[in-house]
């Protein structure tokens, strides 16, 4: 069974704090996906990584940044927080191109406050 | 740009019905379909892909459609159950690189007893 984590489920920060969400997945999968959901706009892609220390902008990609130093671990950060950030934050992971699903973890609640 | 609308936004039906939920793409320049399952405050559930060759899935109670030239799929749930009740989320899939999705806003699911 596919199994992708993010550190927290949910989040309180001030803004303008600098904000780490985590992301781990364990089966070995290159792709992987960051985005965030509101309501009424539905799901959007902030950044996704093919591979290690690749990345590629997504839909809405300002505010934010992030960094893939192993295969597993795909981290989004938030440089200085601010209270439009606060989002429902999910990440994705997926095999190559190809018929493949993505795969989803749990979600973190972000306020900024 | 590709736009995924869902609706209706919301639904509510008696235990038993079944029901149709419907998706609608501008782009008929698909890979594939996906739909997932959301529950309140939580991540996605994968419940059928469609690749863009075939006409349908099914899986269980659940039977998913993809006319990719009209830019349509339907998501069809038999004898609904109030466990049913969730909100059901379709993405496609485009055919450039990565694996990227692009989500509608999804529909609110209700079954009620």
């Amino acid at each position: 069974d596919v199994k992708v984590t993010q550190s927290s489920r949910y989040l309180v920060k001030r803004t303008g704090e600098k904000v780490f969400l985590e992301c781990v997945q364990d089966m070995d999968h290159e792709n992987m996906f960051w985005y965030r959901q509101d309501p009424g706009l539905g799901l959007r892609l902030i950044y996704f990584s093919y591979d290690v220390k690749m990345k590629e902008k997504g839909d809405i990609p300002e505010g934010y940044s992030v960094s893939r130093e192993k295969k597993e671990r795909f981290s989004l950060i938030l440089e200085s927080a601010s209270t439009n950030q606060t989002s429902m934050y999910l990440c994705a992971s997926s095999f190559p191109p190809g018929p493949r699903e993505q795969y989803f973890g749990p979600g973190t609640r972000l306020t900024v406050t | 740009k590709q736009e995924v609308t869902q609706i209706p936004a919301a639904l509510s039906v008696p235990e038993g019905e079944n029901l149709v939920l419907n998706c609608s793409f501008t782009d008929s320049a698909i890979y594939n379909l996906q739909w997932f399952r959301q529950d309140p405050g939580k991540g996605l559930t994968s419940l059928l892909l469609i690749q863009s060759s075939q006409r349908e899935q099914t899986s269980g109670r659940l039977n998913a459609s993809l006319d990719k030239s009209s830019g349509r799929s339907t998501l069809y749930i038999a004898a609904s159950q109030p466990g049913d009740s969730a909100t059901y989320l379709c993405a496609v899939r485009g055919t450039g690189g990565g694996n990227k999705l692009t989500f509608g806003t999804g529909t609110q699911l209700k079954v009620e007893l």
